[in-house]
């Protein structure tokens, strides 16, 4: 059981440059997302899943593009990176039960330059 | 303004020291509360789930939901040097989309020296 898993943990990208981060979990959660981490700025949710093909937007969705295919994967696509998008990313699953709050991937550090 | 927002700190207390993190909410509707420990370049962990108001304790931790006032609280008795980190507060509504929405506050540092 690995929990959540983020690919690459590290990443540099240059300016209007695309690419996916990736994001899987292996305990059948119904719920996934992604945050994205700056400081002090807390945690702000970029968008969420309820399940398979099933997205929504959260506070900070712009420049970034979700899909939810199967119920383990999760991928977060940037479309044409711009440096105020440097950040560390976490993906986040968790079940529908009560009790159990979002279990988060060790997070991807980027830097767009 | 952050639906849910929280002191940044940071804050610097002494080894055995009781320790009280606030948070303040603006949303109605929220009614699940959650505490989230995050280390050092680590992702952040569950540390205490409460539903609607009351108190729930898990060892040195509590944590307290006042719906009334929209105040959410987390003590920690007998601080460690092992629990300094930063504290990330969390709500998230009840049912279907608003259940998988969490939003979170800004995290406060939290330094206990020995």
């Amino acid at each position: 059981n690995a929990g959540v898993t983020q690919t690459p943990k590290f990443q540099v990208l240059k300016t209007g440059q695309s690419m996916t981060l990736q994001c899987a979990q292996d305990m059948n959660h119904e719920y996934m997302s992604w945050y994205r981490q700056d400081p002090g700025m807390g945690l702000r949710l970029i968008h969420y899943s309820v399940g398979a093909g099933i997205t929504d937007q959260g506070e900070v969705p712009n420049g970034y593009n979700v899909s939810r295919s199967t119920t383990e994967d999760f991928p977060l696509r940037l479309l044409s990176a711009a440096p105020s998008q440097t950040s560390v990313y976490f993906c986040a699953s968790r079940t529908g039960g009560y009790g159990y709050g979002y279990t988060f991937g060790s997070g991807t550090r980027l830097t767009v330059v | 303004q952050k639906e849910v927002e929280q002191d940044p700190g940071p804050l610097s207390v002494p080894e055995g020291a009781i320790v009280s993190l606030n948070c303040t909410y603006s949303n109605s509707a929220f009614q699940y509360f959650m505490w989230y420990r995050q280390y050092s370049r680590k992702g952040p962990e569950l540390l205490m789930y409460t539903y609607s108001s009351g108190n729930k304790e898990d060892g040195r931790f509590t944590a307290q939901v006042d719906k009334s006032s929209k105040y959410i609280s987390l003590f920690i008795r007998d601080s460690q040097p092992s629990d300094s980190a930063t504290y990330l507060c969390a709500a998230s509504g009840a049912g279907g989309t608003s259940y998988g929405k969490l939003t979170f506050g800004q995290g406060t540092i939290l330094t206990v020296h020995p």
